[in-house]
């Protein structure tokens, strides 16, 4: 059981937009620690496309986008294309454990 | 441009011990924090281990805590991961990561696979 959650899978058509929510609690997220997001397509190594909760890296198209709130939080991507089917894991930092942690990952099917 | 190259993986018995190395090229290696991340076959990513650029802090993940030691050379270039009483759970791909900021990694390694197994 991960100390984020992800919900196990979500889809969405092409050029629809889909969200991703990543829920912890008051010792990660809600305490105010950072989100990060990756994206990994099975065989590849993950890639850093959100850090910081809101903020993309260079080279990461802005159909991409990551929100905070409370203790979620939430990685959006509009404009659906069949290259974006991948693993998606929200990261953070829990003051209780003294160390980062991942959500369990999403896989994003588009159909 | 950066590269991250693991190796040290392999076949172990369960109860034996490991050290993977990951030799950093294309950015100021000395002034990185550097990360552990493992995956196991089938399964999610799993954190487990952070040594702050200049090695005066370290932190696991509570699946290797007190199993494993974190740990760089700097003059090196290198960053390692010391584990013992390996258990077949343990089996995994072992990826280092560049820190940028706020536990962000943006530069992974290929990985190393690590198999516990008699």
């Amino acid at each position: 059981q991960s100390v984020l959650t992800q919900p196990p899978s979500v889809s969405g058509a092409p050029g629809q937009r889909v969200t991703i929510s990543c829920t912890g609690s008051s010792s990660n997220i809600g305490a105010n620690y950072d989100v990060n997001w990756y994206q990994q397509v099975p065989g590849v190594v993950p890639k850093l496309l959100i850090y910081s909760n809101n903020i993309r890296p260079s080279g990461v198209p802005d159909r991409f986008s990551g929100s905070k709130s409370g203790t979620s939080a939430s990685l959006a991507i509009t404009g659906l294309q069949a290259e974006d089917e991948a693993d998606y894991y929200c990261q953070s930092y829990d003051n209780s454990l003294s160390a980062s942690v991942f959500g369990g990952g999403t896989k994003l099917t588009v159909l | 441009q950066v590269q991250l190259v693991e190796s040290g993986g392999g076949v172990v018995q369960p109860g034996g011990s490991l050290r993977l190395s990951c030799v950093a090229s294309g950015f100021r290696f000395s002034t990185h924090g550097m990360h552990w991340v493992r995956q196991a076959p089938g399964k999610g990513l799993e954190w487990v281990a952070f040594i702050r650029s200049d090695g005066s802090n370290k932190y696991y993940g509570d699946s290797v805590k007190g199993r494993s030691t974190i740990s760089r050379d700097n003059s090196q270039n290198t960053l390692y991961l010391h584990m013992n009483s390996l258990r077949p759970e343990d089996t995994a791909v072992y990826y280092c990561g560049k820190d940028y900021t706020n536990w962000a990694i943006d530069y992974w390694g290929q990985g190393a696979l690590v198999t516990v197994s008699s």
